[in-house]
């Protein structure tokens, strides 16, 4: 398979713990972008990478939510201190520079605060 | 004002009807939009883009963009059970760094037999 793949596909924490989502993009893929999205919504951009350098974070990304692509590979998106505001799906897409707009999204990472 | 506003829905259309979306969207210098197609419980696929005024068509699909207006629309023929999912408009800003994608809230359309 050389899709977007994430893991977990589903997590259900109490509120006050960490969770970790990890990212694995389409190997020639050189930008990575997390988006949230919640029931009935469209999905809120997050954060992008190009290669292994964030280059913008969006204001919904408090200072709990904290995103990584270390060597340009897969990626992680931790929150810390979960809420139950929190409780989404969290989406990862990848692209390439050459192209447009076409991203091409993983299964998505489903998070549950209790 | 939302940057990309849809009707949520649900759009209830017979099978074998026109299933006809609309998108607009605030920022004017706008220059790629895009049309994702999202069945429950599963991620966003791309369906169509267009980037220049007018229409462009794939299969059954047909992406309409009237960029003076600032409205994007997409018309589904033929419209089958399976077409039954949520559509999300998308759109890259002027300004938008890494060709990052602002979506509506989506377009519920329900394709009846």
């Amino acid at each position: 398979d050389t899709g977007v793949s994430q893991d977990p596909r589903h997590k259900i924490t109490k509120r006050g713990q960490n969770v970790t989502f990890r990212c694995d993009p389409i190997s020639e893929h050189n930008r990575l972008y997390w988006y949230r999205q919640t029931l009935g919504q469209g999905p809120e951009f997050l954060t992008y990478f190009q290669n292994e350098a964030q280059l913008e974070k969006s204001r919904l990304l408090s200072d709990r939510f904290s995103a990584e692509r270390p060597k340009g590979s897969f990626s992680t998106l931790e929150i810390q201190r979960t809420e139950q505001g929190d409780s989404a799906m969290y989406l990862c897409a990848s692209s390439l520079v050459t192209t447009t707009g076409e991203l091409f999204f993983g299964e998505g990472s489903r998070l549950t605060v209790l | 004002q939302k940057e990309v506003e849809q009707n949520s829905g649900p759009l209830s259309v017979p099978e074998g009807a026109i299933a006809s979306l609309n998108c607009t969207y605030s920022d004017r210098g706008s220059q790629s939009f895009f049309w994702y197609r999202q069945y429950s419980g599963k991620s966003p696929e791309l369906i169509m883009f267009i980037y220049s005024n007018g229409d462009k068509e794939d299969g059954r699909f047909t992406a309409q963009l009237n960029k003076a207006s600032q409205y994007v629309s997409l018309l589904i023929r033929d419209s089958q059970p399976s077409d039954s999912a949520t559509y999300l408009c998308a759109v890259i800003a002027q300004k938008a760094a890494g060709n990052k994608l602002t979506f509506g809230g989506g377009t519920r359309v329900l394709v009846k037999p």
